[in-house]
């Protein structure tokens, strides 16, 4: 079945460690991307990749880091400098469109909880 | 400052009516609409989109409406199901130089009950 597969789906770091979440996607899309998930806040981009070996910072990148080495991956890597880490993340992808809409589709999502 | 903006967090129906969830935006460049589903502790589930060249697409038990002018969409559901519970998202996106988009911004959600 062609997805967008995240790992792992529930996550305990300890405040001071640097995690990283994984994204895989067999779907042959060029564009990926990190959003996150607070209680009250929607959904916000992080990072986003429209191709491999590119990446550009979306609304909340500070504090995180990502890598596009490969067209079907895209780790996200939450660093201790992020402040605020426990939340929903979710990895999305989409077909680059030159002239048209860009509807993206999402992952099952990743926990994240700093103790 | 949000750029998208789902101004009713709840919204709450009988079963068989009709579901209303309205979302309005400020940017003029945005030209392309999308709704999202999403259960908890799962990933959106796409729903169905609109261009700005259209004013109405319909999808099934799903039709959404664009209003350029009053910058206001809104999403239909006839008949409701209580299957269709669940947190509904309007996202955004606006074509930059060269045709290409990638961003979508996203409203912070209207969470639907349906009930039997």
């Amino acid at each position: 079945d062609g997805g967008i597969t995240q790992s792992p789906k529930y996550l305990f770091r300890k405040e001071g460690q640097n995690v990283t979440l994984s994204c895989e996607q067999n779907l042959n899309h060029d564009a990926m991307y990190w959003y996150r998930q607070d209680p009250g806040q929607g959904l916000r981009l992080i990072y986003y990749s429209q191709i491999v070996n590119d990446f550009q910072k979306g609304d909340i990148a500070e504090g995180y880091s990502v890598s596009r080495e490969k067209k079907e991956s895209f780790p996200l890597t939450v660093t201790s400098a992020q402040k605020n880490p426990t939340a929903f993340y979710l990895c999305a992808s989409s077909i680059s469109r030159g002239n048209s809409g860009n509807t993206i589709y999402f992952g099952e999502g990743s926990w994240l909880t700093v103790v | 400052d949000q750029q998208v903006k789902q101004n009713s967090p709840s919204l709450s129906v009988q079963e068989g009516r009709i579901s209303i969830l309205n979302c309005d935006y400020t940017n003029s460049m945005f030209d392309y609409f999308l709704w999202y589903k999403k259960y908890p502790a799962e990933g959106p589930t796409f729903l169905i989109s609109i261009s700005s060249i259209k004013d109405k697409n319909e999808d099934g038990r799903f039709t959404v409406f664009l209003n350029k002018s009053a910058k206001h969409l809104s999403l239909h559901i006839v008949p409701s199901q209580p299957g269709d519970s669940a947190v509904y998202f309007c996202a955004a996106s606006a074509s930059l130089s060269g045709g290409s988009n990638y961003k979508l911004t996203f409203g912070k959600g209207t969470l639907l009950t349906v009930n039997p």
